[in-house]
């Protein structure tokens, strides 16, 4: 079945470097659609941003992701972390129509001043 | 802004009780999912439905039943309750299974003695 891998389980980092979060997938369907969803503590998991073609980069309140087919990738990346972006972001792959989506096991991001 | 209801927000029940969880949206969307969110393990699917009366198994659906009575509610419910299922549970909403937007609700922490 569908899988999704976020290596990352914890990254902790200073504000203002970047931070880079993985996201690879496996799949039979030959047109996925990628998520990434964040949670805020206290809060309820929502979406980030989602993919769009093969290998055009969508941006979202400062993140920005590409979906490579070539690679099975949708990594997650942000120039300049800020304090606020501490949270748990977690990765989604829906195969197509009437299949739900499965979520990787998530990453948790802690950013340091 | 989609709107997800849960209740109750907080449960404690004993090993082997009857527990029912509840969810409402009130969006008119289509699909209803129930997950349960645990540590290293990210969002996991317990079952969802696509309109009132369907329920269609998701990836974790042993111990769990759920009931879709309307377009709006969508429940889950644990007869023989074990204190593996204490965890985090969330519902969501979405219009369409595939590209649309997982919208949350706010969660439901239950603990199983």
């Amino acid at each position: 079945g569908d899988s999704v891998t976020q290596t990352e389980g914890l990254v902790t980092l200073t504000e203002g470097l970047p931070v880079m979060l993985n996201c690879t997938y496996q799949t039979i369907y030959s047109n996925p659609f990628l998520f990434w969803y964040v949670h805020y503590l206290n809060e309820s998991p929502r979406l980030l941003l989602k993919s769009s073609t093969d290998n055009k980069r969508t941006e979202h309140q400062g993140f920005h992701a590409t979906l490579h087919k070539s690679s099975s990738s949708f990594h997650l990346q942000k120039s300049s972390a800020q304090l606020s972006d501490s949270a748990l972001y977690y990765c989604a792959l829906s195969e197509g129509f009437a299949s739900a989506l499965t979520f990787g096991s998530g990453t948790k991001v802690i950013v340091l001043p | 802004e989609a709107a997800v209801t849960q209740s109750p927000r907080n449960k404690v029940t004993v090993t082997g009780g009857n527990v029912t969880l509840s969810c409402r949206q009130t969006n008119s969307h289509n699909y209803m999912y129930w997950y349960r969110q645990d540590t290293g393990h990210g969002l996991r699917l317990i079952h969802y439905s696509y309109g009132a009366g369907n329920l269609q198994i998701g990836d974790v659906p042993d111990g769990y039943k759920a009931t879709r009575t309307t377009q709006e509610d969508f429940f889950l419910l644990l007869e023989l309750a074990s204190p593996s299922q204490t965890s985090l549970y969330f519902c969501a909403s979405s219009g369409q299974v595939n590209q649309d937007t997982q919208y949350f609700g706010p969660g439901t922490r239950l603990l199983v003695l």
